[in-house]
């Protein structure tokens, strides 16, 4: 059975840094793209960014480029999206998505989401 | 570039038919696949139709997506609904210009 399952919620301070993860489990971790969308409170989803797990090729949107770092371990694995220093703004919901096709075009199956609240 | 616009909500009573529409703003919708995405409240979402009509496991036979060339829009119909099909729809699809994923803004589907 595929799974992600993601780390839990945050509460962080501005400025602070942050790192949450999704694990992979169920398909082979390095043959599939893994994708990071938002969802800020009440809002829509957004698009943040994709990585391939086998080789770290990555791409972002660039509403995110350079505000946030994909990463990935494959040898546990886990997807990371990374912040490093945080703001109020990215308070919300972030979900991870495996993506089954090559192009990496769009999510099979998703992650349980992770909160993340950014308050002083 | 391009958008994808749906109605910002739809309504419909419990064993009727609704359709939820999503139009490209530029470009054909033919160009690639479209996938619907389903979210409950308080839920992570979950796909429901991909590469334009093709349903998961699991999905009902009651969902179903179409594209529609001379409209430049995709469509998600759901048959027979049910009170659990209450939910944010989501129709999403792919910008191969610069590879980056393009959402609709979401329909919040009240069955009541």
């Amino acid at each position: 059975e595929v799974q992600l399952v993601q780390s839990g919620a945050e509460v962080k301070k501005p400025g602070e840094s942050l790192k949450i993860s999704c694990k992979g489990s169920g398909y082979s971790f390095t043959s599939y793209w893994i994708g990071w969308v938002r969802q800020m409170p009440g809002k829509g989803l957004e698009w943040m960014g994709i990585i391939y797990p086998g080789d770290s090729d990555t791409r972002y949107s660039p509403s995110f480029q350079g505000q946030v770092t994909i990463s990935a371990d494959k040898s546990i694995s886990t997807a990371y999206l990374q912040w490093s220093s945080l703001k109020a703004s990215d308070t919300a919901m972030y979900y991870c998505a495996r993506l089954p096709r090559p192009a990496g075009d769009y999510g099979d199956y998703w992650g349980q989401g992770t909160l993340v609240t950014v308050s002083s | 570039n391009f958008m994808l616009t749906q109605p910002h909500s739809v309504s419909e009573s419990p064993g009727k038919t609704v359709t939820i529409s999503c139009t490209r703003s530029s470009g054909s919708i033919a160009s690639n696949y479209v996938q619907w995405y389903q979210q409950r409240p308080g839920s992570s979402p979950t796909t429901v139709i991909y590469e334009d009509n093709q349903r998961p496991s699991g999905v009902p036979d009651r969902f179903s997506g179409s594209i529609d060339s001379s409209s430049n829009s995709a469509s998600l119909t759901i048959s027979g609904l049910k009170t659990e099909d209450e939910a944010d729809y989501y129709c999403q699809s792919y910008d191969s210009s610069n590879l980056h994923w393009v959402f609709g803004g979401g329909t919040k589907l009240t069955v009541l």
